[in-house]
């Protein structure tokens, strides 16, 4: 099956500088992969995706890149704000199959 | 929020007993899944369903059974209850598209605390 590595664990950086997290997967034949952004006591919420035919989606300061050769995917936030601080979950969907594999996150921590 | 409600939101229970936890959907997606998350592990997928009556397990599915009876409603019941059960449950429901993996949308989760 699928295997999903995520890091780094726990991150923090100053208000208004870059993030990145990064994420790599086993499986060649994946196909999908979202990113969730879940905040203290909140359900996890979809923030960006990008399918396998696709090398970067951007959405404001939110990014991600795949680099499918390498098997790496990477979420980048950039002019970071305090309440961007949350849990960032990667996940991968191998095609074929009808589940998700999930990193197992990063703590983001914005400091003021 | 995507239409997926679960009840209840909070359980305490003692070790033994049986819990079953309901998630139900206004979204008429296909597919149903239970999660759980626990620090350090992240979210693990427990049962998962495609259909009504049409489920599969996932990689922590050991002490779960799940039903789903119709398209809207998909439950999860711990046999008996046992401490290591304590965690936050998550329920998520997708529609898969042409080229098959689609967004998952979670419920707002269960908190469950097994003495």
């Amino acid at each position: 099956g699928e295997n999903v590595e995520q890091h780094p664990s726990t991150l923090s950086v100053q208000e208004g500088d870059s993030a990145v997290i990064k994420c790599t997967y086993s499986d060649s034949a994946s196909n999908y992969f979202p990113w969730y952004k879940q905040e203290l006591g909140k359900r996890p919420q979809l923030i960006i995706d990008i399918r396998s035919n696709v090398g970067e989606k951007k959405d404001q300061r939110i990014a991600v890149t795949l680099n499918k050769t390498a098997k790496h995917f990477s979420l980048h936030i950039t002019e970071t704000q305090p309440e961007d601080s949350a849990v960032y979950f990667c996940a991968a969907y191998p095609r074929g199959y009808s589940t998700l594999t999930f990193g197992k996150g990063t703590m983001l921590l914005v400091s003021p | 929020d995507a239409g997926i409600t679960q009840s209840p939101r909070h359980k305490v229970t003692e070790t033994g007993t049986p819990v079953t936890l309901r998630c139900h959907q206004t979204e008429n997606h296909r597919y149903m899944y239970w999660y759980r998350q626990d620090p350090g592990h992240g979210l693990r997928l427990i049962h998962y369903s495609y259909g009504v009556k049409d489920t599969d397990k996932g990689e922590v599915s050991d002490g779960y059974s799940v039903s789903r009876s119709k398209t809207e409603d998909f439950l999860l019941t711990l046999e008996s209850a046992t401490s290591s059960q304590t965690s936050v449950y998550f329920c998520a429901i997708s529609e898969p598209g042409v080229e098959g993996a689609e967004t998952q949308y979670f419920g707002p989760g269960t908190r469950l605390l097994v003495l």
